[in-house]
């Protein structure tokens, strides 16, 4: 089974609106962290925002927030007055605890492509 | 500070001569990651160092690719007898790993990558 699930492969939004991209995740792990990266064009792998499994806030970084609803095991990215640079992929991650006895490697879902309008 | 680099950025090579790939982590990082990425797709998972040492082989997709790290820096990605399904983006990321306290918020940072074509 899938430990990280993107469901969008494609989005488009126009500039100046906010849009949420989906990612929901599968761990038994009660202690885990949440990423998102971005990779435009260039292809560098960017660190956007973490969320820790027990941090009580959603985690917020300038226009990006994460919506994290822990009992859906949904932890969308939401990118608020979207801009035309923010047209790239972005990667939803999740490293689960070493309680769990598991990898230290993230997992990684296959990424949602944003298309920003002007 | 500088961030994580590779070398080359871009290798363009025949089928069946060997490549050797290098990252060089952010200072003081002591887990390294080695990922490939092919075109339009997710990151594949090659091999994990902590320190000199690499716990998780298990991406690793033949023994034709191996992967040494030295001094818990400098790490090089060594494919022998290229193939064309070799051609790809290959990816390498560091982070605090045990150094850091080994937590599950332990960040990775990628590099610009090296894109692969086997002709």
């Amino acid at each position: 089974a899938q430990k990280i699930t993107q469901t969008q492969p494609g989005m488009f939004v126009q500039e100046k609106e906010a849009v949420t991209l989906d990612c929901t995740y599968d761990t038994s792990d009660p202690s885990y962290g949440l990423f998102w990266y971005k990779q435009p064009s260039s292809g560098e792998m960017i660190f956007l925002i973490y969320q820790g499994s027990y941090d009580q806030q959603n985690a917020t970084e300038g226009r990006y927030s994460l919506n994290f609803q822990k009992a859906r095991k949904s932890a969308n990215l939401v990118i608020s007055a979207s801009q035309l640079g923010d047209s790239a992929m972005y990667f939803c991650a999740m490293r689960e605890g070493f309680g769990s006895g598991g990898s230290y490697i993230p997992t990684f879902g296959r990424g949602t492509s944003l298309i920003v309008h002007p | 500070g500088a961030g994580v680099s590779q070398s080359p950025s871009n290798k363009v090579t025949e089928k069946g001569k060997d490549v050797e790939l290098r990252c060089d982590p952010i200072s003081g990082h002591t887990a390294l990651y080695w990922y490939r990425q092919s075109l339009g797709q997710g990151l594949e998972f090659l091999i994990y160092f902590q320190g000199n040492s690499a716990p998780d082989k298990s991406g690793l997709p033949s023994d034709r690719f191996s992967a040494e790290r030295t001094g818990g820096s400098v790490s090089t990605l060594t494919i022998q007898r290229t193939q064309q399904e070799d051609s790809a983006v290959y990816l390498c990321a560091s982070s605090k790993g045990l150094a850091g306290g080994g937590s599950h918020s332990d960040t990775q940072y990628f590099g610009p990558g090296t894109r692969l074509t086997v002709l």
